[in-house]
């Protein structure tokens, strides 16, 4: 099945200045990433995602990239404030419609003022 | 449009108890899955139901069982509870065909067992 592993962390930044998370997985059928954010006692809630005919995606501050061949991807958030102070989870999928998502294990970014 | 609710928020039960625990899927979404989220760690997959039947299933024993009713609400049935499930246990509804990342989370049932 599917691996996803995520890094750093934890990661603490400036305000206003950019953040970067990197994932990898482990199955080349994995056609699908999708990021994450979860506040503090809250639910999951969708930023961003890539499915894998894709390179680079953009919305606002936050990008996300995709590199198959070394199968990893990373989520950019530029001009960070403090309200993307969060746990930012990396996830992916390989299923044919019937399985779920692998998560990676969580980045806690921390905006500094 | 209403989101996902699930219910209880939090309860306690001790170890071998059973329990359930229920999700009402967003409006116009057919299917729903439900993940285990431990402290400090990401969301494990564990099944998901489509048309009242399980569809999908992860790495949990068959302990951990579901139901999903016409309306598309569903619920979790946990039997010989162990100290390991602890955890958050999100609720996710989505259209199926559908890229399955498109998924809205309730707040969670948070389980502690004693």
């Amino acid at each position: 099945g599917e691996n996803v592993e995520q890094h750093p962390s934890t990661l603490s930044v400036q305000e206003g200045d950019s953040a970067v998370i990197k994932c990898t997985y482990s199955d080349s059928a994995s056609n699908y990433f999708p990021w994450y954010k979860q506040e503090l006692g809250k639910r999951p809630q969708l930023i961003i995602d890539i499915r894998s005919n894709v390179g680079e995606k953009k919305d606002q501050r936050i990008a996300v990239t995709l590199n198959k061949t070394a199968k990893h991807f990373s989520l950019h958030i530029t001009e960070t404030q403090p309200e993307d102070s969060a746990v930012y989870f990396c996830a992916g999928y390989s299923g044919g419609g019937a399985d779920g998502l692998t998560f990676g294990k969580g980045t806690h970014l921390i905006i500094q003022p | 449009e209403t989101g996902v609710t699930q219910s209880p928020t939090h309860l306690i039960k001790t170890r071998g108890q059973q329990v359930t625990l229920r999700c009402s899927s967003q409006s116009g979404h057919n299917t729903v899955s439900w993940y285990q989220q431990a402290l400090g760690q990401g969301p494990q997959f564990i099944f998901q139901y489509y048309r009242e039947e399980e569809n999908g299933r992860g790495n949990f024993p068959p302990r951990f069982s579901g139901l999903q009713f016409p309306n598309y609400s569903s619920e979790l049935n946990v039997n010989a509870l162990e100290l390991d499930d602890s955890a958050l246990y999100l609720c996710a509804s989505s259209l199926y065909g559908t890229m399955v990342g498109e998924l809205f989370f309730g707040e969670g049932s948070r389980l502690t067992v004693l």
